[in-house]
């Protein structure tokens, strides 16, 4: 019963490196997100797929690029790691049925240096 | 555009005392609401919703009622536990897969 789920947990890396968190689900949900979490601003989507082969922005897309190609996976990469990208990243899956919840992955904490 | 104002925290209580932390939404048409709870080092767990007006969500003690004239979605619990020290965030889901969320309170509990 494995849900969502997110690698690496932790990670440090140097400005300038690239990188890529993986995110895999279990559940054949159509829907899948990115969101990075900040002190005090909550949650904010960096970007979402709502099927294999479709991706668009959210709120905070810069500095990240995504793709789907299966339902079940959906990886985010930073391109060229910045201090401010610092923050913990989760991600998230629904079915995309109205009025259904979105489940979420443990998190990956990454910190830029 | 829609979106979710929740209490600013820390909120401390003692144990076994009332809980309360105050959502309100804006949101055209008529969206699904939630409460998720983050406990330390852990993703966001669903912890109740209401899919309509007047649904009263449930669970683990918490209670949390859909109203669409005060366009609100408090959670409350009768007496709280160390045990729910935690980031408890209060969402919206708008159509069939968007969802926007509050920025968290932090609920500390003292024994």
């Amino acid at each position: 019963n494995a849900g969502v789920t997110q690698t690496p947990k932790f990670q440090v890396l140097k400005t300038g490196q690239s990188m890529t968190l993986q995110c895999a689900q279990d559940m054949n949900h159509e829907y899948m997100s990115w969101y990075r979490q900040d002190p005090g601003m909550g949650l904010r989507l960096i970007h979402y797929s709502v099927g294999a082969g479709i991706t668009d922005q959210g709120e905070v897309p810069n500095g990240y690029n995504v793709s789907r190609s299966t339902t079940e996976d959906f990886p985010l990469r930073l391109l060229s790691a910045a201090p401010s990208q610092t923050s913990v990243y989760f991600c998230a899956s629904s079915s995309g049925r109205t009025n259904t919840e979105a489940f979420f992955g443990q998190g990956t904490r990454l910190t830029v240096v | 555009g829609d979106s979710v104002t929740q209490m600013e925290g820390p909120v401390t209580l003692s144990e076994e005392a009332f809980l309360t932390i105050n959502c309100t939404y804006t949101a055209t048409g008529y969206p699904s609401l939630f409460w998720y709870v983050q406990y330390p080092g852990e993703g966001l767990q669903l912890l109740l919703k209401a899919t309509k007006a007047d649904d009263k969500g449930s669970n683990k003690g918490f209670e949390a009622t859909y109203r669409k004239e005060t366009t609100s979605f408090h959670l409350e619990k009768g007496s709280v536990q160390v045990s729910d020290s935690a980031v408890y965030f209060c969402a919206l889901g708008s159509g069939t897969y968007k969802y926007i969320f509050g920025t968290g309170t932090r609920l500390k509990v003292l024994a």
